[in-house]
């Protein structure tokens, strides 16, 4: 069954310092993998996928994901923080014949001045 | 091209009270959901559609209904409301090369 772990709940990180987001998935074949970002009453926004190819995945807002299969990690990472990237992030794992697109519990990023 | 609407934005229902979260798309896909969304729960999946008279159950299921008579829309039934349905409740259409989320529905049950 698909299913994602984002063991971090809640992370505080220094305005300027680096960011990796943890997420772990469980899939039976090849995944497709996402990262969402919801601001404060607002709602989702893709920051970026992984389908196949480049482990390495860029996407919005200066944020990169690496997929590493032999781990079942697909990490999100900024190298400089704005304050504006406070928000809760969402990893999330689909595929499969029927498209279901299941979240993690989403990890509460506070950015401190 | 409006892309996934949910209706109402926000609802208030006393419990035991039944109502339809409406979603509709134009874009044609095949794949839509229901998902709600409590705090440190991340956004779990109440039921699903892959085409029209295909659905099947999420996650989440109890206490709500689907049906999927067009491509287009996908409502979510609450037959009788309970204060655990207080949630944030968004649908979702697409497939793995992207999904679209509506703006989501705040309903309160009390």
């Amino acid at each position: 069954a698909q299913s994602v772990t984002q063991p971090d709940i809640h992370i505080t990180v220094s305005e300027g310092a680096s960011l990796e987001l943890r997420c772990n998935y469980s899939y039976g074949a090849t995944p497709y993998l996402f990262w969402y970002v919801q601001s404060p009453g607002q709602g989702l926004q893709l920051l970026l996928k992984y389908f196949s190819g480049d482990t390495l995945v860029q996407g919005i807002k200066g944020f990169e994901a690496e997929f590493k299969r032999s781990q079942s990690s697909f990490n999100l990472r900024k190298p400089s923080v704005h304050w504006s990237d406070a928000a809760e992030y969402f990893c999330a794992v689909g595929g499969g014949a029927t498209n279901k697109l299941i979240f993690g519990t989403g990890t509460l990023l506070a950015v401190q001045p | 091209n409006a892309g996934v609407t949910q209706t109402p934005k926000f609802q208030v229902l006393k419990t035991g009270q039944s109502m339809t979260l409406q979603c509709a798309q134009d874009m044609n896909h095949e794949y839509m959901s229901w998902y709600r969304q409590d705090p440190g729960m991340g956004l779990r999946l109440i039921h699903y559609s892959v085409g029209a008279g295909i659905t099947d159950q999420g996650e989440v299921p109890n206490g709500y209904n689907v049906s999927r008579s067009t491509t287009e829309d996908f409502p979510l039934r609450l037959l009788s409301a309970a204060p655990s349905q207080t949630s944030v409740y968004f649908c979702a259409s697409g497939a793995t090369y992207g999904y679209t989320f509506g703006s989501g529905t705040r309903l309160t049950v009390v």
